[in-house]
């Protein structure tokens, strides 16, 4: 069973819209968040972290965690055409380096 | 400083043969990770490293994949007799540690396809 669920599958935005995107861990271990995200014919690169409750900025980018739920998103404002990609969720288990990627949303965002 | 890097970029097979891809990690960063993508699909764990030592290949598919990182720096994942089921993207990435809070920079990866 896959220990990380994402949703939506795909989303298509207007240039200069809001994308958000949804995750949730279904093991306590993996409560550790990132979000990647990866370009055609590229590698998954990290947009950023969550370790805490909360919410974190970074840029147009914010994350929310909600770790008695285990449940993460991530917002891009002001989306842009170069931020078309797949975006994956991914927790880590702290006790052996373990990191699991979720299946991944794919974005389109229309100028 | 230069990235992850991964050899061939590309491979076709027919069924039955093998290959191998190789990894060279950042320099320093001692835990190494292969992951299978497959098509339009999120990274799958197969295996990984602390410095030369296997922490868990418990995700490797069958004993037709093996993983090896010998001094602690570079890796070669290998596919022996390949089915079509193998087709995808083999990712490597790695980390300078951090037990689960530090980033993972991946590779470009290797894509295979299996005919």
């Amino acid at each position: 069973q896959q220990k990380v669920q994402q949703s939506p599958e795909s989303l298509s935005v207007p240039e200069g819209g809001m994308a958000s995107f949804n995750c949730t861990s279904s093991d306590r271990n993996f409560q550790y968040f990132w979000w990647y995200r990866q370009h055609s014919g590229e590698g998954p690169k990290a947009l950023m972290s969550i370790f805490s409750d909360g919410d974190k900025k970074e840029g147009r980018f914010t994350a929310h965690l909600n770790k008695a739920s285990l449940h993460v998103s991530l917002h891009i404002r002001d989306s842009q055409p170069s931020d078309s990609a797949l975006y994956f969720c991914a927790a880590s288990d702290t006790g052996n380096y373990k990191y699991v990627f979720g299946a991944g949303t794919r974005l389109k965002v229309i100028a | 400083e230069a990235g992850v890097t991964q050899s061939p970029r590309y491979a076709v097979l027919q069924e039955g043969q093998a290959v191998s891809f190789w990894c060279d990690p950042i320099s320093g960063h001692d835990t190494l990770y292969w992951y299978q993508q497959p098509r339009d699909q999120g990274p799958q764990l197969l295996v990984y490293f602390r410095d030369e030592a296997v922490i868990d290949n418990s995700q490797l598919p069958s004993d037709r994949f093996s993983a090896v990182r010998p001094k602690g720096t570079n890796s070669t994942l290998k596919i022996q007799s390949a089915k079509q089921g193998d087709t995808a993207t083999y990712l490597c990435a790695s980390s300078p540690g951090g037990a689960g809070t530090g980033q993972l920079y991946f590779g470009e990866g290797s894509k295979l396809t299996v005919l």
